[in-house]
């Protein structure tokens, strides 16, 4: 099965500024997500983008997919110290199967 | 709070004992999955359940033994854990596979 590949896998800014996380990927997929962790507790889904879009917002997230490149990139405006968080990227491919995550970028924002 | 609940949120078990985790889910997802996350490792997916019957099982040692008696219960079954077993294990459920994830809080487990 496919995984994600999160870079860089440590991301430390200040509180205000943007923070741009990598995904890559080995094969086709359905659909692209990230998602968010706080230490020790359970992920929560911020975004998902299919293979037919390019880029998709929520609030302060963006995320663009580039299906040629194999590649998607989360970026979070204005950071808060709230952010302070692992963020996974997790890809389902066209048969329906389930999703694996990478390793994670742990993002830590600085009051 | 996602709608996925798992029970207990810490547990501590000798490598002798046996014991169940537990994960219910009212969001009717027909999905469930039981991951393990381990210090410095990525997440590993260990059972994969759609429609109540296991699709994917990542060559997980039978100690571990999942049951899915609905589409709303998950378990996992433990007997004669190692230390390396040591981690958090999380549950989770979608609408289908590989679509959007919701997770439960995590058992916290411990082997000593």
């Amino acid at each position: 099965s496919q995984q994600g590949e999160e870079d860089p896998q440590a991301l430390s800014i200040q509180e205000g500024e943007n923070a741009t996380m990598n995904c890559s990927y080995k094969t086709s997929i359905n659909n692209l997500q990230w998602y968010r962790q706080n230490s020790g507790r359970g992920l929560v889904h911020l975004i998902l983008i299919r293979s037919n879009e390019r880029e998709k917002h929520s609030g302060r997230l963006r995320v663009t997919l580039d299906t040629s490149k194999k590649s998607s990139s989360l970026l979070i405006t204005a950071s808060r110290a709230a952010d302070t968080a692992s963020y996974f990227c997790a890809t389902g491919d066209n048969y329906g199967q389930n999703f694996v995550f990478g390793p994670g970028t742990r993002l830590s924002v600085l009051p | 709070e996602t709608g996925v609940t798992q029970t207990p949120r810490h547990l501590v078990m000798g490598m002798t004992n046996k014991k169940s985790l537990k994960c219910e889910q009212h969001l009717g997802h027909n999905a469930m999955y039981w991951y393990k996350q381990s210090a410095k490792k990525p997440l590993e997916l260990m059972f994969v359940y759609s429609l109540e019957e296991r699709v994917e099982n990542n060559s997980v040692p039978s100690r571990f033994s999942p049951e899915c008696p609905n589409s709303s219960h998950l378990f996992l079954h433990l007997h004669t854990l190692q230390p390396e077993d040591s981690a958090l294990y999380l549950c989770a459920s979608s609408r289908r596979e590989g679509t959007e994830a919701f997770f439960g809080q995590g058992t916290r487990l411990t082997v000593v």
